[in-house]
């Protein structure tokens, strides 16, 4: 089975503070993908990156930045948080060249002050 | 622009009562399709996904989807639900030739005994 972990189920931030949210996969995939998930929008994607230090932006990605220096390993990175990225953060891998299915996280709740 | 809707925003069934979601799609091609299901607290997890060939898939816990073209729809279904169905439920649109795929909102799945 494919397994996606997420370093924290539950954070809480102060505005202002910079905040890494940690992802692995452990299936050699070569994508992943950092998604928000806000109550009636569904997940809208942040960045992804479909190789090792390559990253392209996805729809909202004001605010966040990214890394990958290693195939399992794929890292958001919100430089300055400020209270509208309270939100849940999902992280999710995929295999191959195209728009496969995406096994996902547990999801980070995270709260900003 | 391509996009997802889910129409229904919550349903409630009683257990054992038969079950339909709806998504709609907008899309120039024939898309991947995907249905997702995400229990309270957790990431998402794949139900069934459409690529080619039948119309009607199967996916896991006795779901079904049918692909209809002439009505951009892909719909799920289960003939009995339980009450561990209480979910939100996803559709979601993989872009053929490229990494990215679009969510809808979500339905909220609600059994009552």
């Amino acid at each position: 089975d494919v397994k996606v972990t997420q370093s924290s189920r539950y954070l809480v931030k102060r505005t202002g503070e910079k905040v890494f949210l940690e992802c692995v996969q452990d299936m050699d995939h070569e994508n992943m993908f950092w998604y928000r998930q806000d109550p009636g929008l569904g997940l809208r994607l942040i960045y992804f990156s479909y190789d090792v230090k390559m990253k392209e932006k996805g729809d909202i990605p004001e605010g966040y930045s990214v890394s990958r220096e290693k195939k399992e390993r794929f890292s958001l990175i919100l430089e300055s948080a400020s209270t509208n990225q309270t939100s849940m953060y999902l992280c999710a891998s995929s295999m191959g060249q195209d728009a496969y299915e995406q096994y996902f996280g547990p999801g980070t709740r995270l709260t900003v002050t | 622009a391509q996009s997802v809707t889910q129409p229904d925003i919550h349903i409630t069934v009683s257990e054992g009562a038969s079950l339909e979601l709806r998504c709609n799609y907008s899309y120039g091609a024939t898309p991947y399709l995907f249905w997702y299901v995400q229990s309270p607290g957790q990431g998402l997890q794949l139900l069934l996904k459409y690529f080619s060939g039948d119309t009607l898939v199967q996916g896991i816990k006795g779901f079904e989807a049918e692909f209809k073209r002439s009505q951009s729809s892909f719909n799920l279904r289960k003939p009995s639900v339980h009450w561990s169905d209480a979910a939100e439920y996803f559709c979601a649109v993989g872009l053929t030739g490229g990494f990215k795929t679009i969510f809808g909102a979500g339905t909220r799945l609600f059994v009552k005994a």
